[in-house]
This record gives structure tokens, C-alpha cells and sequence, in this order.
């Protein structure tokens, strides 16, 4: 079985940019979730989508945006990009039966944004 | 925030077992205790995770104490390829899968 994967696996984009990254869940996983990792503030969590709904969300500025496809596929958004937002984006997918399931991770999309 | 406390870092040598401590002191009866790891530039791996009783897979084994308020990640038998950050993450049971990443522990394990 084919795991998360993540395109583009890296990415250079200048501030003020828009950036849009997609995730392709494992074959029937409905979770989707987004977190950010960057060396001064560690793994956050971003967003989750659920049967293209926005079910979680972390504590991110509205310029970080989300959606969800009917096939579960997922894209997020970041718009008018900042310095800050220089970081690994990774993406995971789970089961979801009703239950937490363990996540399983892609292996990011590196965003330099100078 | 995180509800976990771990030690920043740690040391085992090759072969030896690994007994990673975590704190979850504000734990409730409906959450249930995580645990990934992550080598260097690669997204997180599940390992283990229980609720109450202890568990063991082929990865690892976790204790959790009776009264829930700490657990140990155990690897049996290290090897370099257990170098890593592991994370220990206290997650709801039900509709939330949202993990909260606390600093984790750096293991290094040594040949």
C-alpha cells in the first residue's frame, strides 16, 4: 500500500507569494492533517479535514487555509507569505473509524520563503 | 500546549535497552497516551500507544502506571537506526485527530 505522499517536496517562493501544497492520503484514509515544523517552534498543528469538512483547528492565522477533496486528497494554502512561514510542512492521514488512529506521516514539503 | 514532560535528551548504547520516561500528570480518563518518533528529516513514525494496560508491538513496549500519570517507552534492544526525537502525546479517544507535539526527547544511541 502506497503511503502519504507530498508534492512539492520543496519549494522556494518570495514573501508576499501565495503557495499552494497537496497531500495524497494513503487509499482509504478520511483524515487529513496538516502541522508545520520549524526549529524555534517544534511540530504545531495546523488544520484537520474529515469527508472534506474542516473538523480541527490549531492557532494559525487566517492566511493558512485548507480544503479537502472528495477522493480525501488534501491541499492547504498560505497566502501573502512571511519570513516566518519558512518551514516543514508535513501532512498526515489516518483511518478514522470513530476511534483516534495512529497517523501516518508524508514526508513534507520544505517552504523557504525569502 | 503539550500535557507531557520528557527529558530533552538521553543516551543508550547499541544493543542495550532504551527507557524513555514521559509525564502526563493532567491526563484524563478519556485520552489515550502516544508515541512517535522522528529521524532526522523525515516526517514522524508511529510506534505505540495504549490506554491503560501496557502494550508491546514489534517496534516497542509502553508501560503506563496504574495511576496513568507517567509511562515508559521501552525499545528492547537499540540500534543506531533508533536514533531519533521521540514524542509521547496524550490524544483524545474519540474524533479529534489532533496531535500535540511537546519538544520530545532526543535519543542517541551509541555503537
Amino acid at each position: 500500500k502506497a503511503g502519504v505522499t507530498q508534492t512539492p517536496r520543496y519549494l522556494i517562493k518570495t514573501r508576499g507569494q501565495q503557495v499552494t501544497l497537496s497531500c495524497s492520503p494513503i487509499s482509504g484514509h478520511r483524515s487529513v492533517s496538516w502541522y508545520q515544523q520549524t526549529p524555534g517552534q517544534g511540530l504545531q498543528f495546523l488544520f484537520e479535514y474529515f469527508s472534506e469538512t474542516q473538523r480541527n483547528k490549531g492557532n494559525f492565522p487566517g492566511r493558512f487555509s485548507g480544503r479537502q477533496f472528495s477522493n480525501s486528497r488534501s491541499e492547504m494554502n498560505v497566502s501573502t507569505l512571511e519570513l516566518g512561514d519558512s518551514a516543514l510542512y508535513l501532512c498526515a492521514s489516518s483511518l478514522d473509524r470513530g476511534i483516534t488512529n495512529e497517523q501516518f506521516f508524508g514526508p513534507g514539503t520544505r517552504l523557504t520563503v525569502l | 500546549d503539550a500535557k507531557t514532560t520528557q527529558p530533552p535528551s538521553m543516551d543508550c548504547a547499541e544493543g542495550r535497552a532504551a527507557n524513555l520516561p514521559c509525564n502526563h500528570s493532567t491526563i484524563s480518563g478519556n485520552e489515550y497516551v502516544y508515541w512517535y518518533r522522528q529521524i532526522h528529516s523525515q516526517g514522524p513514525q508511529y510506534i505505540i500507544h495504549g490506554l491503560k494496560n501496557n502494550e508491546t508491538n514489534e517496534m516497542a513496549s509502553l508501560i503506563i502506571t496504574e495511576d496513568r500519570k507517567s509511562s515508559t517507552l521501552i525499545l528492547p534492544h537499540a540500534t543506531l537506526r533508533d536514533t531519533a526525537v521521540y514524542y509521547c502525546i496524550v490524544v483524545l479517544i474519540q474524533g479529534a485527530q489532533k496531535l500535540v507535539f511537546g519538544q520530545g526527547t532526543r535519543l542517541t544511541i551509541n555503537p
